[in-house]
Order: C-alpha cells, then structure tokens, then sequence
C-alpha cells in the first residue's frame, strides 16, 4: 500500500485568502486525485493531478478556484483560491496504488476552515 | 450522473452484534471498495473487490460484489467498540474513469459496551 501524507493538517483561514495543500507519496504512482469532503457529507472528486501537463477537473469544479499541479510522480499541491466559508472542508489527497490491484489509498486530509 | 445508495444511514449495536450494510447503485461499476473513516482522519481501505459475485473477507469483514455489478455489502462479526467509525462504499468504473470513486453516503456504526 502506498503511504500518503498531507501538509497541513488543518488550517485557519480568512475569506478572501488561498491556501496551498501539499501530498506527498512515498513510491511513485501514476494516478493522483484530489477530492472534497464537506461537513458531515461523503467525498466528491475535485480533478485528476496529471503529470505535467494540465490537471483534468470534474463538473462544478474550475482551475481558476482549484489549481492543481504535479511536478512529479510523488508530490502534487491543491490551491484552494479566494476561499469562502463554504470552502470548509476536508480535502483528501488519493492514489491508486501500483501493481495489478488498483487499490485506492487516501491521505489522512486536511481540515480547512474559512472565517 | 452515477448514485450510490448505502444503507443504513447509521446503526447503533450491542458489543459482540453482527452488523450488515449494503450499497446499490443506478449503473454498473467494476470494483467496489469499502472504507473506514474515523474522526479526524482520511478513509482508510478495508476490502477491494473486483468481480460479479467475489466474495472476500478481511479478519471479521467480509464483503461482497453483487451480481449485477449493481450493489455490494459489507459485514462486520461480532463487533467491538474500536469498530465505531462511519463506513463507506464506494464504486469506480474502470476504464477512463479510472480513480474517479462514486461514494455512498456513509454509515454511522456505534457500539455499546
């Protein structure tokens, strides 16, 4: 299984600011996805983190709000830009793992509040 | 789009009970998998499952790949408090869709001592 960190954990944030999560890996893998966990709600998938090139963003989700990047197999960072209360959220970093199981894995989060 | 509907929306047990729960979705999906989320955490992988009819178990889990590519349940024996958390079905497509996980609502699972 792959093992995923997230920085930070949690943050504090005031309207109108950006923050940047960061995911780390510890093994190299192909897919990267960041998804959305609103309070008391279930996950939503924000884009695909594509390796140099362009992230790949779902409905209801813009890269002007969301920039995502990936420099590497390892590592890609989530902006959450010009944040509003209902930018409150936990935000999960995921990769499948590699091999012949597909197993998908998710970071622990990070726990974003927006005054 | 793709719904998942998982049931029971939360269960409150006796230590020791056995606990059921199931998702069913409108469209066909190609693996299921069920998580664990404890409070504070990120959802944490119990079983993956990967064809119609697998059935797979995981110390006191076992869970299921319905038949119809359509639905799923996961089962929980005799239960213990450590086994409180919320519970997550989750389905991916395959293919293109690869990594996009349609989630269920959730199960709210409490144990009493």
């Amino acid at each position: 299984s792959a093992v995923i960190s997230q920085k930070p954990s949690r943050d504090i944030c005031q309207r109108g600011t950006s923050l940047t999560i960061q995911c780390q890996v510890d093994s190299q893998v192909t897919m990267m996805f960041w998804y959305r966990q609103q309070p008391g709600q279930s996950l939503t998938l924000i884009a695909t983190a594509n390796q140099g090139s362009e992230a790949t963003y779902e409905s209801g989700f813009v890269i002007d709000k969301f920039p995502i990047s990936r420099p590497n197999l390892t590592f890609s960072t989530l902006t959450v830009s010009n944040m509003s209360p209902e930018d409150s959220s936990i935000y999960l970093c995921s990769v499948v793992g590699t091999g012949d199981s597909y197993e998908q894995y998710f970071g622990p989060g990070t726990r974003l509040t927006v005054t | 789009g793709q719904q998942l509907n998982q049931s029971p929306q939360s269960m409150f047990i006796q230590e020791g009970e056995d606990v059921s729960m199931n998702c069913t979705s409108s469209s066909i999906f190609n693996t299921w998998l069920w998580y664990k989320q404890d409070p504070g955490e990120g959802p944490v992988l119990l079983i993956a499952l990967y064809k119609a009819g697998e059935l797979t178990s995981n110390g006191r889990l076992t869970a299921q790949f319905g038949i119809t590519r359509k639905d799923s349940f996961l089962n929980i024996s005799a239960s213990i408090p450590s086994d409180v958390g919320i519970y997550f079905c989750a389905g991916r497509a395959g293919g293109t869709s690869y990594g996009k996980l349609t989630f269920g609502q959730g199960t709210i699972l409490t144990v009493h001592p």
